[in-house]
């Protein structure tokens, strides 16, 4: 069975600090794909990036950066010198073939 | 361009009536996802429609739930007989193709509401 951990339920942390959002994932398929959502307090979705299974090359985009690492089985996002627009619900997901594996998300609180 | 778009935004509704909820998806997408979410959970797959067949609705919760795309766009997803356990965010979500490569890209979803 597949499934998606995110142990942080809640972060809090002071504006310009770097964060790190955990993702642990569990699966048989040798090929699959993670990938990190953030929901604004709007509620919409919002695709941040996506790995496949066979890329584990680290990715940096702007103050973000991810790191997957198929030993751990983890897919970390890090915001590096955040900032309180990032406060949101941040989801990992799995998918083997199409339907997504969400984890239950960590609230992320970026005070001023 | 247009994003996914979901009607309405809010519907409140008392238990043992029926409602519909519609998803418009990206235009030219053929893949078409429902999902749930409850308060402080992440989302859990109900169904995926490749064009306009359902192609998997394992995650439908028992059978007052059933969802159509008749013409392989715009999705509507129907309960029957509405209890209180319904209520939760129902959200869309559509790509390009039906693999699991392939990003999803939801709606702001339906909060549905049983009294």
């Amino acid at each position: 069975a597949q499934k998606v951990t995110q142990a942080q339920t809640e972060i809090s942390v002071v504006e310009k600090e770097d964060v790190t959002l955990d993702c642990v994932y569990e699966t048989r398929d040798t090929t699959y794909y993670l990938f990190w959502y953030k929901q604004p307090p709007s509620g919409e979705l919002v695709f941040l990036i996506r790995r496949n299974s066979f890329d584990e090359q680290n990715e940096i985009s702007g103050r973000y950066s991810w790191n997957f690492q198929k030993s751990t089985s983890s897919f970390n996002f890090t915001i590096t010198a955040s900032q309180v627009v990032d406060s949101a619900v941040y989801f990992c997901a799995l998918s083997g073939t199409y339907k997504y594996i969400f984890g239950t998300g960590t609230r992320l609180k970026v005070l001023a | 361009g247009a994003g996914v778009s979901q009607t309405p935004s809010n519907k409140v509704t008392e238990k043992g009536k029926y409602v519909e909820l519609r998803c418009d998806p990206i235009s030219g997408h053929t893949a078409l996802y429902w999902y749930r979410q409850s308060l402080g959970q992440g989302p859990e797959f109900l169904i995926y429609f490749q064009g306009t067949g359902a192609a998997d609705d394992s995650g439908l919760p028992n059978d007052r739930f059933f969802a159509v795309r008749p013409e392989g766009s715009v999705s509507t997803l129907k309960i029957q007989r509405t209890e209180r356990g319904d209520s939760a965010v129902y959200l869309c979500a559509s790509s390009s193709s039906g693999q699991g490569s392939y990003e999803q890209y939801f709606g702001p979803g339906t909060r549905l509401t049983v009294t």
